[in-house]
């Protein structure tokens, strides 16, 4: 068990909707990062959080969006979804602004749009 | 841009051999960092080993540890005396180390490592 919590495990939605995907991080941990699994893409980074800012962009859709709270907590919105959509999103954490650091990931969001 | 390069798609190794996974990578920085990760039927991503670029010394976990060669910018895993819970996808991913630089993982296209009883 790394630490890291993600709800839900598993999210099963049509295609139009919107879903939020929610990450605690390690006890401590400041940074927070989302990324995407998929069979196209495989992994990739989206977005990284540290103590409430963003801080790192990666290849995140305008459709998507993210943000980190004062009990840095973070969670994932994912619009309009599409059937492309459907991935294993994980969330990783690390104690500081990231750069030198191991990060820990989560187990992951199963998202299936249909 | 950096790019991380796992050519072997598959692999598969019976217990108790011993089996190397490939890696390489490009970039022009001199500072970085370079992990593998293990992701088992389960879907965790795990942290298996980590190497400092700045470290000519190998880096070992018990029975996995790494050949580092800067020079030709290759990363390879060595497991030694294979488990059958050694059955995973292993990635290879890279981090920029110098200053101002984020935490982005880089990831490689993943080998599927299946240990044979």
């Amino acid at each position: 068990d790394s630490g890291v919590t993600q709800t839900p495990k598993h999210l099963i939605t049509a295609t139009g909707q919107r879903v939020t995907l929610r990450c605690s991080p390690r006890s401590g941990d400041l940074s927070v990062y989302w990324y995407q699994q998929s069979l196209d893409q495989g992994l990739q980074f989206l977005i990284q959080y540290y103590n409430g800012e963003e801080r790192a962009k990666g290849n995140i859709l305008e459709r998507f969006s993210a943000q980190q709270f004062p009990d840095l907590h973070s969670e994932l919105n994912l619009s309009s979804l599409e059937l492309g959509d459907s991935a294993l999103y994980f969330c990783a954490s690390s104690p500081g602004v990231g750069q030198r650091e191991t990060q820990y990931f989560g187990p992951g969001t199963r998202l299936l749009v249909l | 841009a950096q790019t991380v390069t796992q050519s072997q798609p598959e692999m598969s190794v019976q217990e108790a051999e011993t089996v190397t996974l490939s890696c390489t990578y490009d970039t022009s920085e001199n500072n970085y960092y370079l992990f593998w990760y293990k992701q088992p039927p389960s879907r965790q991503m795990i942290l298996v080993i980590r190497q400092e670029a700045y470290k000519q010394q190998n880096a070992t976990e018990n029975r996995f540890s790494v050949n580092f060669q800067k020079a030709a910018k290759s990363f390879s895993l060595k497991i030694s005396d294979s488990q059958l819970g050694d059955t995973a996808m292993y990635f290879c991913a890279f981090m920029n180390g110098g200053s101002g630089n984020t935490g982005k993982l880089i990831f490689g296209q993943g080998t599927t490592l299946q240990v044979k009883p």
